[in-house]
């Protein structure tokens, strides 16, 4: 069975930095693409991030860009978001997402599995 | 402010039809294949319609998408008290280089 598990949300202070990951499992993790969507409560989804199946292409939304890395270890089947200089407005529940096809980032966004999401708040 | 723009919320009666419809723009709808997500509250979204138009396994098809230029819209027939979700609207901004997703549409079924 295909599962994504997110891990690594916090209270943390702004400014902070944290590390999430998501634990992929029952698929061929490096042959897709990964993404990060985030839920602010209460608000719509945001696209995050996007990386592609090798790990060489990143994307990231103007909300995040300069303040987030995603990237990825394909040998242990995980994918990461170190979040730097956080702001209360990156308060959300973060979710990773599989593509459901591609191994490039630019596609649809087809995301056919989706963890259940950890949450990171931002408040001091 | 979102690049897709959905309706906030639309109601319909069990065993109707509703439509939501998602207005973007050339550079996403208008290039980019469009993808459909229902979210119960609490928990992850879940993949309605990939590719404009098609059902992953599973999906029931009382479910339905299809776009024409810059719009698609999602259709539900046989509406059930089961079906009261929240429903994105996703694609990829090929001039953003980012994903983007609709605001959302809250489905009330009465």
């Amino acid at each position: 069975e295909m599962q994504l598990l997110e891990s690594g949300g916090d209270l943390v202070q702004p400014g902070g930095s944290l590390r999430l990951s998501c634990a992929a499992s029952g698929f061929t993790f490096g042959s897709y693409a990964m993404y990060w969507v985030r839920q602010a409560p209460g608000k719509g989804l945001e696209w995050v991030s996007g990386n592609s199946g090798g790990g060489g292409s990143t994307y990231y939304a103007d909300s995040v860009k300069g303040r987030c890395t995603i990237s990825r270890d394909n040998s242990k089947n995980t994918l990461y978001l170190q979040m730097d200089s956080l702001r209360a407005e990156d308060t959300a529940v973060y979710y990773c997402a599989k593509d459901r096809l591609h191994g490039y980032v630019g596609g649809p966004l087809d995301f056919d599995l989706w963890g259940r999401g950890t949450l990171v708040t931002v408040s001091s | 402010q979102s690049v897709l723009t959905q309706p906030p919320s639309v109601s319909a009666a069990p065993g109707q039809r509703v439509t939501i419809s998602c207005s973007g723009s050339r550079s996403n709808i208008g290039n980019n294949y469009v993808s459909w997500f229902q979210q119960f509250p609490g928990t992850a979204p879940k993949l309605l319609i990939y590719e404009n138009s098609k059902r992953p396994s599973g999906i029931p098809d009382r479910f339905s998408g299809s776009k024409s230029g810059t719009s698609a819209t999602l259709g539900i027939t046989g509406l059930q008290t089961g079906d009261e979700a929240d429903y994105y609207c996703g694609t990829w901004d090929s001039s953003l280089s980012v994903g983007v997703f609709g605001g959302g549409t809250k489905l009330t079924v009465l």
